[in-house]
């Protein structure tokens, strides 16, 4: 069983739709909690990043930890086909972007 | 620079050459990373930098695998006697330090083993 878990879709939606994106994971010692976006043949751009649980909005994003089901999630409000892209969690132990553990990302398309 | 800087962007390299994968992190940035992303897998740490020296080298899948960081800026990754399943991206990201989680990557050398 991998340490993160995340359905790699692909998921499409129409737009202007409410997108809600999921990870688990197994490590309880996890703290730090981000969301990248990923464009084709791009490096991943970070979204989100998350210490310990609870909310965070930021524009049309929010993103959730909730640590007791070891569950995070990145809602997209008002979806706009520039949404479109690889959106990948990670998490990690330590503070800092050494040793960040991925999911294996979810491909997510807009429609017009 | 205004981003993270990796060269060449595509890389095809015959079974059992060396190949050198180079990264030109942000200006400033005292921590780098190194990441691998294959098809249908996430992306996997490699190795990280804390100016010079590499604190962590955990990540690295064999002793074909060495990479080194000089002047606290410039990154090369170096894998000796390629195989096919050494055929990934490989990204670089930098960040203010290791202590900063906010780490910017660039677009990755896309490597192909044939």
């Amino acid at each position: 069983q991998k340490e993160v878990e995340q359905d790699p879709g692909p998921l499409s939606v129409p737009e202007g739709a409410i997108v809600s994106l999921n990870c688990t994971y197994s490590n309880s010692a996890f703290q730090y909690f981000m969301w990248y976006r990923q464009y084709s043949r791009k490096g991943p751009e970070l979204l989100m990043y998350t210490y310990s649980s609870g909310n965070k909005e930021d524009g049309r994003f929010t993103a959730q930890v909730d640590k007791s089901s070891k569950y995070i999630s990145l809602f997209i409000r008002d979806s706009q086909p520039s949404d479109s892209a690889t959106y990948l969690c990670a998490m990690s132990v330590i503070q800092g972007a050494q040793k960040l553990v991925f999911g294996q990302g979810t491909r997510l398309t807009i429609n017009p | 620079g205004a981003g993270v800087s990796q060269s060449p962007s595509n890389k095809v390299t015959e079974k059992g050459k060396d190949v050198e994968l180079r990264c030109d992190p942000i200006s400033g940035h005292t921590a780098l990373y190194w990441y691998r992303q294959s098809l249908g897998q996430g992306l996997e740490f490699l190795i990280y930098f804390q100016g010079n020296s590499a604190p962590d080298k955990s990540g690295l899948p064999s002793d074909r695998f060495s990479a080194e960081r000089t002047g606290g800026s410039v990154s090369t990754l170096t894998i000796q006697r390629t195989q096919q399943e050494d055929s990934a991206v490989y990204l670089c990201a930098s960040s203010l330090s290791n202590a900063n989680t906010e780490a910017f990557f660039g677009q990755g050398t896309r490597l192909t083993v044939v």
